[in-house]
């Protein structure tokens, strides 16, 4: 199916673990970003691709790290979990990062609960 | 990037327009209107984006005021299943802030029978 391919949907980690959010599309798009939504509030961007080889940090980025070697795959790293990371992670893609006539597709969320 | 204001929460009934209201009163010239829409906690949707023109899809229409401050989105023949909470976005596609979408806390549409 094309599109944004979260894995996995739903993950409980304990305090200290460490783990892997996987991002995948198919598009051939060339951006793609992270992002947390936590209850009630709107997204916020924690890291951004705007190609292989290529990331920046973006709004929220501390405990996170990412890379980006191959144009489809944007792997998220939790290297320490804490409490503060509960919340429901979006990988989100779109052609190009500053043409205005696409939007970005999001794929359906990883909910990751830190005890 | 602009500020938007959008009200909390509407109410539609189901086969009547939905009209979603922005404000965006800071907007500068290189900056894009955008809206996206969250269906109970799926992952945000792109519906549609203009710059100064009124545009139209299969989704909605977006008509923006001549001096561009404020805008509307048009679902015109609202549906159970476009109850969610729609974004309100600006966003300079020309500038370093390109990257970054900008999510509010929107305006939860609810469709009543």
């Amino acid at each position: 199916n094309a599109g944004v391919t979260q894995t996995p949907k739903f993950q409980v980690l304990k305090t200290g673990q460490s783990m892997t959010l996987q991002c995948a599309q198919d598009m051939n798009h060339e951006y793609m970003s992270w992002y947390r939504q936590d209850p009630g509030m709107g997204l916020r961007l924690i890291h951004y691709s705007v190609g292989a080889g290529i990331t920046d940090q973006g709004e929220v980025p501390n405990g996170y790290n990412v890379s980006r070697s191959t144009t489809e795959d944007f792997p998220l790293r939790l290297l320490s979990a804490a409490p503060s990371q509960t919340s429901v992670y979006f990988c989100a893609s779109s052609y190009a990062e500053r043409v205005p006539y696409y939007g970005y597709t999001f794929g359906s969320g990883t909910r990751l609960t830190v005890v | 990037d602009a500020k938007t204001t959008q009200p909390p929460s509407m109410d539609c009934a189901e086969g009547r327009a939905a009209n979603l209201p922005c404000n965006h009163s800071t907007i500068s010239g290189n900056e894009y209107v955008y809206w996206y829409r969250q269906i109970h906690s799926q992952g945000p949707q792109y519906i549609i984006h203009g710059l100064k023109n009124n545009e139209t899809n299969e989704m909605a229409s977006l008509i923006i005021t001549e001096d561009r401050k404020s805008s509307t989105l048009i679902l015109p023949h609202a549906t159970l299943r476009d109850t969610a909470v729609y974004y309100c976005i600006v966003r300079d596609i020309n500038t370093g802030t390109a990257s970054k979408l900008t999510f509010g806390t929107g305006t939860r549409l609810q469709v009543t029978l």
